[in-house]
């Protein structure tokens, strides 16, 4: 059974600090890793994607892959009231299917 | 370029009906994932289409079901409707689904069974 999990929290932090989201995963198969944000009553919107080891950044978000420990993490800079919303990780296995599985979320409050 | 399009945006049916819900996916893109998202589960996959073929299928009952057509489109059925059903079922499109490219979801189809 492969799993994804990550803290449900919520995880507060206040405005303008770094916000650090983590997300284990269980198959050292998995190929490629996603995070999406979902604002309450809204659809999952894809913020980054990461394939290989290391820091990808894009504007304010940096997503870390450590495939030996098998994690990675968003870490958003300067967070805004914005921000505040469930954060999904997603992880792709290849193996035949390449279907996403994802994590239940981070709930994510960035106060004023 | 238009996103995922998925209608009704919101919907309200009695235990036993049946249901179907459609997805547009974006232009070009060739594989159709079917989600229900319910606060207890999470995301839950249902199943995928490709080029008209269901080519992966979750653990959910033969009550739900799909289809793709020529054009990529999709739509999903649930047959004999009961009140666990009620849910935000999501479609995500991406261009071929077997590799590493990303998926992205549509508005999603508020369902609640009565």
């Amino acid at each position: 059974q492969k799993e994804v999990e990550q803290n449900s929290g919520p995880l507060s932090v206040p405005e303008g600090a770094i916000a650090s989201l983590n997300c284990t995963y269980s198959d050292r198969g998995s190929q490629s890793f996603f995070w999406y944000r979902q604002y309450s009553g809204k659809s999952p919107e894809l913020i980054m994607f990461i394939y290989s080891n290391g820091d990808k950044e894009d504007g304010r978000f940096t997503a870390q892959l450590n495939k030996a420990s098998q994690y990675v993490s968003l870490l958003i800079r300067d967070s805004q009231p914005s921000d505040s919303a469930t954060y999904l990780c997603a992880v792709k296995w290849s193996g035949g299917s390449y279907i996403p599985t994802f994590g239940r979320g981070t709930s994510l409050i960035v106060h004023p | 370029k238009a996103g995922v399009t998925q209608t009704p945006r919101y919907l309200i049916k009695t235990r036993g009906q049946q249901v179907t819900l459609s997805c547009s996916p974006i232009s070009g893109h060739r594989s159709v994932s079917w989600y229900q998202q319910t606060p207890g589960q999470g995301l839950q996959f249902l199943f995928e289409y490709f080029s008209e073929t269901q080519r992966n299928k979750g653990n959910f009952p033969g009550r739900f079901s799909g289809r793709q057509f020529s054009n990529s489109r999709s739509e999903m059925n649930v047959s004999t409707l009961e009140l666990g059903d009620s849910a935000l079922y999501l479609c995500a499109s991406s261009l071929a689904g077997q590799d590493n490219t990303e998926a992205f979801f549509g508005q999603g189809t508020r369902l609640t069974v009565v």
